[in-house]
C-alpha cells in the first residue's frame, strides 16, 4: 500500500512554456502532499506544503507565482511551472502523507519523480 | 533554528559494517526517520524511532537517543546495491519533517 504515482517522469520544454505534473496517492488519501525539488548531487529542497481544499504554504525563496501549486482533492496535486527557463531544470519530487494522529502517519511516501529539462 | 546533521560522505567496503550517525537541534521531536535514495531516484522509507533504543529490520538497524539529540543508521553485511543517499529527518513539533542533507555512502567491492 501507500503508493504514489507522477506523471510525467520526465519532460523536455521550450524555455517560456508551461509545465504541469500531477502527483497521485494511489491507494490512501493524502490530507497533506510535498512537492520537492533535487539538483544534480544535492539533497532534497522542499518547495511548498499543500493540503487539500487550501492555498500551499511554500517555503522562503520559492516564488507562488512561478510554481503554482493546486491540490483539488484528496488524491490529487499538481505542480506547474510556469514560463520555464534552463534553471528551472531540475528533478521534482512529490510526496504524500495521511499524516493524522500518530506521528508514524506523517510518513511521506514520495513519487517516482520527474524530470524537468527546459530548452 | 531547527537543523540536523550528517555527515557528507562515507566509504566502506563490500561485506562489511557502516555507521551512519545524524544528530539534530529542532523545535520539538515527534520521531526521526531514515530514508535512502539512489542516485536518479526517488526516497524510499527505512526506519522511524520515536523511543530510545535500537530497532532491528534484517540487515539494517535504526537507534535513538532523544536526551543526545542522536541517531544511527547502522548498514550490515554492505552490498553493491546500498550504494545511495541515506536521509534523516525529524518530525518536529508542528509535525513538519526537516530534512538533514544526507549522507553519500560508497561501497567498494
Amino acid at each position: 500500500g501507500a503508493v504514489v504515482s507522477q506523471h510525467p517522469s520526465w519532460v523536455i520544454c521550450k524555455s517560456g512554456t508551461s509545465v504541469k505534473i500531477e502527483c497521485r496517492s494511489l491507494d490512501f488519501q493524502a490530507t497533506t502532499m510535498f512537492w520537492y525539488r533535487q539538483f544534480p548531487k544535492q539533497s532534497l529542497m522542499l518547495m511548498a506544503t499543500s493540503n487539500e481544499g487550501s492555498k500551499a504554504t511554500y517555503e522562503q525563496g520559492v516564488e507562488k507565482d512561478k510554481f503554482l501549486i493546486n491540490h483539488a482533492s484528496l488524491t490529487l496535486s499538481t505542480l506547474t511551472v510556469t514560463s520555464a527557463h534552463p534553471e528551472d531544470s531540475s528533478f521534482y519530487i512529490c510526496s504524500a502523507s495521511h499524516g493524522t494522529g500518530r506521528s508514524m502517519s506523517y510518513e511521506q511516501y514520495f513519487g517516482p519523480g520527474t524530470r524537468l529539462t527546459v530548452t | 533554528g531547527q537543523n540536523i546533521d550528517q555527515p557528507t560522505e562515507m566509504t566502506a567496503t563490500e561485506g562489511a559494517i557502516v555507521q551512519i550517525n545524524c544528530t539534530y537541534q529542532t523545535s520539538g521531536f515527534n520521531g526521526l526517520f531514515w530514508y535512502q535514495q539512489h542516485a536518479g531516484e526517488a526516497p524510499t522509507f527505512l526506519s522511524y524511532n520515536v523511543l530510545d533504543g535500537l530497532e532491528e529490520k534484517g540487515r539494517f538497524s535504526s537507534f535513538l537517543s532523544r536526551s543526545k539529540g542522536y541517531s544511527y543508521l547502522l548498514l550490515k553485511e554492505l552490498q553493491m546495491k546500498d550504494s545511495a543517499s541515506y536521509l534523516c529527518a525529524v518530525l518536529d513539533s508542528n509535525y513538519q519533517l526537516i530534512w538533514g542533507a544526507g549522507t553519500k555512502l560508497i561501497i567498494k567491492p
